[in-house]
Formats: C-alpha cells, structure tokens, sequence
C-alpha cells in the first residue's frame, strides 16, 4: 500500500441498505477525514478524527457513522442509504500537526448510487 | 458564517497565463490551501500560504493577503494537461479545512 487506499471503487445500492465503505492509510498519519463532493457543492466534511480513539462530527454527519480502531483505518458506515446520499466520497489524511505545511493526502474516492 | 467564493468556470489559452481568485470569510485563519483536481480524480495539493505575499513553484504562484481575505493562483504556461479543477480551501481556527466549490479551468488550443 503507498498513501491511501479506498473500497470499493464504486457502488450502486439499494435505499434502506446499510453499507460500509473503507480507508486505509500507511502514512502514519494522526488526523483522517471523509468528505463528500457533489457537484456545484465542492467538499463537505462529514466526519474527522483527529486521532486513533477518537471522532468528530463535521458539517454534513447525519445518515453516517465512523469509528477509529487504530490509526490506519477508517471506515465510514451508511446505516440506512438514501438516495440523498449519491456522490463521490473522498477519504483523506494529514499528519500530526508538527509539520510546517499540514496538507491533506486524498484517497481515489468510492463513487456511490443509492436507488 | 465561513464563506469561500471563487469563480466556477474560466476559459484560458494554451500558453497564456491566468488567475483564479479566492475570498474567504473564516472564524480564525491559519492557512490557506490551493489543490488540483482533474476530472474523475482526487484532490492534489499545490501550495499553501500561511503569510502575505507571493509563493512561486514553477509555473504555479500563490498569493495571499489576509488583511483581504484574498489569494489567487497564478499559472504561466498554461499546459492542455492543466485543464482540472482548482480548489480554494481555508484552515479555520479549529484547524477544520473549509472548501470552495473549485473553479473549473478549460485550456483551449
């Protein structure tokens, strides 16, 4: 693995299934991220930890549910899909703040159709 | 509430220079980032500026004034390869990333 990787790559889904879509980094890095990107919208962040054990709620949180076993992974749960909840969703990670530029590393992005 | 504008769309020439503009209205300011994007792709970073004035890398150059609220991004030399995306993105003072919409920048022949 070289930076962040996400699964799957694309998915159609049934409204009212629940689905689990995954991140992982080898980067060592504290901080991960998921946003979503609809058009016309740019990136919102749904939600973020700072730090393995932790999470934190962002600007778009509701339908979704993270948590952060340990620092590499951090999946991203749809309880209950809606179709609202088509778009392109980005996972990211940045590092432990002591660096003099704090940029964020994207992963690829899952492509998501809810039906 | 946080407010980043920039423009949607902008129309260059292969070869020209052009400017995207960025204004922000953030709680807190602690950096600004420009990021590329190409159509079906992620997010790459470009540059950051956290102080007034000029950074240049190439063909890419970052201004910012905080006392405007105000950066562009400059590119020289305008590739085909840079038609993309061009996201303007703030750190806010609980060091949250608060995104534009992106300007989308075609290159013409």
């Amino acid at each position: 693995i070289a930076g962040i990787t996400q699964a799957p790559t694309s998915q159609i889904l049934a409204a009212g299934r629940r689905m689990t879509l995954r991140c992982t980094q080898d980067m060592r890095h504290n901080a991960m991220y998921w946003y979503r990107q609809d058009l016309g919208l740019g990136l919102r962040l749904i939600h973020y930890s700072n730090t393995a054990g932790t999470t934190g709620k962002g600007e778009v949180p509701d339908g979704y549910s993270v948590s952060r076993a340990n620092t590499d992974d951090f999946p991203l749960t749809l309880a209950s899909a809606v179709p609202s909840q088509t778009s392109v969703y980005f996972c990211a990670s940045s590092g432990t703040g002591t660096e003099e530029v704090n940029e964020q590393f994207f992963g690829p992005g899952t492509r998501l159709t809810v039906l | 509430g946080q407010n980043i504008d920039q423009p949607t769309e902008m129309t260059a020439t292969e070869g020209a220079i052009v400017q995207i503009n960025c204004t922000y209205q953030t709680s807190g300011f602690n950096g600004l980032f420009w990021y590329q994007q190409h159509a079906g792709e992620a997010p790459t970073f470009l540059s950051y500026n956290v102080l007034d004035g000029l950074e240049e890398k190439g063909r890419f150059s970052s201004f910012l004034s905080r006392s405007k609220g105000y950066s562009y991004l400059l590119l020289k030399e305008l590739q085909m390869k840079d038609s993309a995306s061009y996201l303007c993105a703030v750190t806010d003072s609980n060091y949250q990333l608060i995104w534009g919409a992106g300007t989308k920048l075609i290159i013409k022949p």
